[in-house]
């Protein structure tokens, strides 16, 4: 079972390019969303979705893009990389509101 | 808007001795879940325990079990008979249950638990 995938594990950009991070589940789950793990913060959520064609802001949604054309796929887009965005992504998924969330391995980002 | 709080930035235990992670949250909901989840040096996010706060029952999975008490907003995890391979960041988790708000799962900033041989 492959459950959260996401790619790439590693990247780095210089500032000012753009590029996507690409997440796919194949549980099924409706809610899926974007987290950022810094040091000494925790996970601050970054943008979420309910459902295909739903996709609503968390708590750092600033410079980033996301969209849910599929139930499966979760793309967050980094439209203009800053070295304020250097942090380690995680893609999570759950079946529905009430489940815990099941994590992708995360994407270690350096901008520089 | 709720907020998730875990005190202790970093903690240390013995090798088979117990240890408590405490984390307090702010709410004015009354239906909601509670989570623990483990990220060992992996970086994997693991989910240790699940509580779901209509139930007066403390949840219990092995060695991990919580101290729930929902009048204090308090949702503590002890970790009985401590293994090596407990040594991670802890990271205490809230999710609203409620119909009509927004879905957003709310993470304190973690523990660190080491181990001690």
């Amino acid at each position: 079972n492959a459950g959260v995938t996401q790619t790439p594990k590693f990247q780095v950009l210089k500032t000012g390019q753009s590029m996507t991070l690409q997440c796919a589940q194949d549980m099924n789950h409706e809610y899926m969303s974007w987290y950022r793990q810094d040091p000494g913060m925790g996970l601050r959520l970054i943008h979420y979705s309910v459902g295909a064609g739903i996709t609503d802001q968390g708590e750092v949604p600033n410079g980033y893009n996301v969209s849910r054309s599929t139930t499966e796929d979760f793309p967050l887009r980094l439209l203009s990389a800053a070295p304020s965005q250097t942090s380690v992504y995680f893609c999570a998924s759950s079946l529905t509101t009430h489940s815990p969330l099941h994590f992708g391995n995360g994407t270690r980002l350096t901008v520089t | 808007a709720q907020t998730v709080t875990q005190s202790q930035p970093e903690m240390s235990v013995q090798e088979a001795e117990t240890v408590t992670l405490s984390c307090t949250y702010d709410t004015s909901e009354s239906d909601y879940y509670l989570f623990w989840y483990k990220q060992p040096p992996s970086r994997q996010m693991i989910l240790v325990i699940r509580q779901e706060a209509y139930k007066q029952q403390n949840a219990t999975e092995n060695r991990f079990s919580v101290n729930f008490q929902k009048a204090a907003k308090s949702f503590s995890l002890k970790i009985s008979d401590s293994q090596l391979g407990d040594a991670a960041m802890y990271f205490c988790a809230y999710r609203s249950a409620e119909m009509n708000r927004d879905d957003k799962i709310i993470f304190g900033k973690g523990t660190r638990l080491h181990i001690l041989p």
